[in-house]
């Protein structure tokens, strides 16, 4: 069974440029989370999907972030415009339960 | 103030010894997962407890709950080279958080 893919795996842009990150779940799955990895830290959930639909979006900074999860399969992370503190690896997971599937994560530097 | 505090924040010692890494809490879970994450990949579940008390064990890693339900446990016994990532424990408290993690590494 292929795992979660995400892409792609590193990213640099400067202060006030725009940054898509994609995740395709592994297949069947119809919950897709996303998180923000800073260094140092434990993965915070930005949003989380249940099929297309959004089931929490409490900590994404929705005035640069934006998510989305048409036709409930695969789903794109946006920010624009990227700050410094944006800095971080962007995490895709996927589940059928209470057990979470992670991908390697985006590694975003924003300069 | 996290909801999920994990001590020691970093542990560094010599392959064969023994390790004990915490993950605390006031709040009261359900269940409380640990998760292995090594550098450039994403967290990997080891085990999720359910059971104030419980006990489980995984070759050389034990895992407990706290008896209240709010604090949590990892044991490794004999630590080798493959064991050096990052612990993180988490909970689905209405959404799932993570703890900051312990880095262990160890030394051959």
């Amino acid at each position: 069974e292929a795992g979660v893919a995400q892409s792609p795996r590193y990213k640099i842009i400067e202060k006030r440029q725009s940054v898509a990150f994609w995740c395709n779940p592994i297949s069947g799955h119809a919950t897709l989370y996303w998180y923000q990895q800073i260094l140092g830290q434990g993965p915070k959930l930005l949003i989380q999907f249940q099929n297309n639909g959004v089931v929490d979006d409490s900590q994404l900074p929705k005035d640069r972030f934006s998510a989305e999860r048409l036709k409930g399969v695969d789903s794109t992370l946006k920010i624009q415009p990227a700050k410094l503190e944006d800095s971080a690896v962007y995490l895709c997971a996927s589940s059928r339960g209470e057990t979470q599937y992670f991908g390697p994560g985006t590694r975003l530097l924003v300069l | 103030t996290q909801l999920l505090e994990q001590s020691p924040q970093f542990l560094s010692i010599q392959e064969g010894e023994n390790l004990t890494v915490y993950c605390n809490s006031s709040s009261v879970f359900s269940s409380l997962q640990w998760y292995r994450q090594e550098p450039g990949e994403g967290p990997v579940l080891l085990v999720t407890v359910v059971t104030g008390g419980e006990v489980k064990k995984l070759k050389r890693l034990t895992f407990q709950f706290g008896d209240a339900r709010k604090d949590s446990s990892l044991h490794i016994t004999a630590a080798q080279t493959g064991d050096t990532g990052l612990y993180l424990c988490a909970v689905n408290f209405n959404k799932f958080y993570f703890g900051s993690g312990t880095k262990l590494n160890v030394k051959p």
